[in-house]
Formats: structure tokens, sequence, C-alpha cells
């Protein structure tokens, strides 16, 4: 079987850095993808990491150790505006892409 | 306009009706998706196709019907709906990583309450 595991909830205060993090088993692994939701809203897409190391856009990195099966995103520079779930999915199947989701971190930044 | 659209955005339905969610995209991508949301449970993968006429279950297919016969729509069908369907329902599509991210687009939603 598949399961992802991320905190529940995660909170900060504004000017931080958070990392959220994402450790996962799968009979496979082609990928880890980052997704954000805000109350209310659909899901948008952050990140992909299909090889091991860090990816950096602007303010969001994402993070991916295949050989431990564990990945984070860390967010810098908090802003209100970055309250929101934040979901990590797993590619788990080659030549096509069927993600399995985490059940979401919920990310609340104080002022 | 371009993108992924639903409806209807919110639905009052009553148990054992039949109700269809509709679902369409614009960029021809081959992947679509349903997922529903409910608390505590993330997203949770209903069916998904790979192409027109193409459908495969997921994780929860139990209760719904889909279909697709044109590339652009991915109906979602509630054949006699029951209290615990109601839930939150995104609809996605994906170019299958032809660009190589594996982007998921999702569509706004459809809030659905069975009474």
């Amino acid at each position: 079987g598949q399961s992802l595991e991320q905190p529940s909830e995660v909170t900060a205060v504004e000017g931080a850095i958070v990392q959220i993090n994402c450790t996962y088993q799968t009979s496979g692994f082609y990928g880890l993808s980052w997704y954000q939701q805000h109350d209310g809203g659909a899901p948008t897409f952050l990140s992909y990491n299909a090889l091991d190391g860090l990816e950096e856009t602007g303010r969001f990195s994402s993070f991916l150790s295949r050989s431990d099966s564990y990945g984070y995103l860390l967010l810098q520079e908090l802003q209100m505006k970055d309250s929101a779930s934040y979901f990590c999915a797993v590619r788990d199947q080659g030549g096509s892409y069927i993600p399995t989701f985490g059940r979401g971190t919920s990310l609340i930044v104080h002022p | 306009d371009a993108g992924i659209t639903q409806s209807p955005r919110y639905k009052i339905t009553e148990t054992g009706r039949q109700v269809t969610l509709m679902c369409h995209q614009t960029w021809s991508h081959s992947y679509m998706f349903w997922y529903r949301q409910d608390l505590g449970h993330g997203l949770r993968l209903i069916y998904y196709s790979a192409a027109a006429d193409i459908t495969d279950k997921g994780e929860v297919p139990d209760g719904y019907v889909v279909s697709r016969s044109k590339t652009e729509n991915f109906p979602l069908t509630l054949e006699s709906a029951t209290r615990s369907q109601t839930s939150v329902y995104f609809c996605a599509s994906s170019d299958g990583g032809a660009q190589g991210s594996y982007e998921q687009y999702f569509g706004p939603g459809t809030r659905l309450t069975v009474t």
C-alpha cells in the first residue's frame, strides 16, 4: 500500500522560516509534489521533485531525499497570506501520473 | 475562457436522487481526475481518466460513475446520493508529465450537500 505522513498543523510568526515535512511509503517512487490550498479555494501546484536535492522557487523551496523516503517544503519570510493547507503528493507509477496525496498540513501564520 | 471549470459550484440534493457534477477543461489534457475532500481526509481520488473512453477507479469509487466521451469533459454522477457523499468535489486535469512537471490543475470545486 501507499502512505504519506505530514504534520496536521504547524504554526509560525510572520517573517519566520517554516519547514513542512512529508514521509512516504510507496511501492514505487517517481516524484514528490507540493500543493497549496487556501480555505475555500482549490489546490494549486507549488513544486515537483524527481531527483534528490533542493529546488528553490522564490520564497518556497522543496527538498527530496529518496534514500530516506522524505521530503519537505521550506517557506521563508513568511507572510500572512501563506496561511493555508499544504499537501504533499507522491507519483508512484512510471509512465503515468496518478498521485497519492497526504492529508495536508494546516499552516497558521501569526502576526 | 481557458482553464478548468466545474458546475454547479453548489448543490443541495436529497438522499436517493441522482446528481451529475460537470467538469470541463480547455487545455486538451489527457488526464482528468475526480477527488473528494473531507475534513481530516485530504484529497481522495474517486476516478480518473487517462484519455477519452478510458477510465479507472481510484481509492473511493463506490457509488460514483464517470464517463469521458470527449477529451475536454469528465462528468461525475452519483447514481443514488447518500449523506456520506456530502463533500467538496474537485476535478483536476494534467498533461501526464508531457511538460515534465506532472502538475495537476484543479477546478474551483463543487460543494455538495445531501440531505
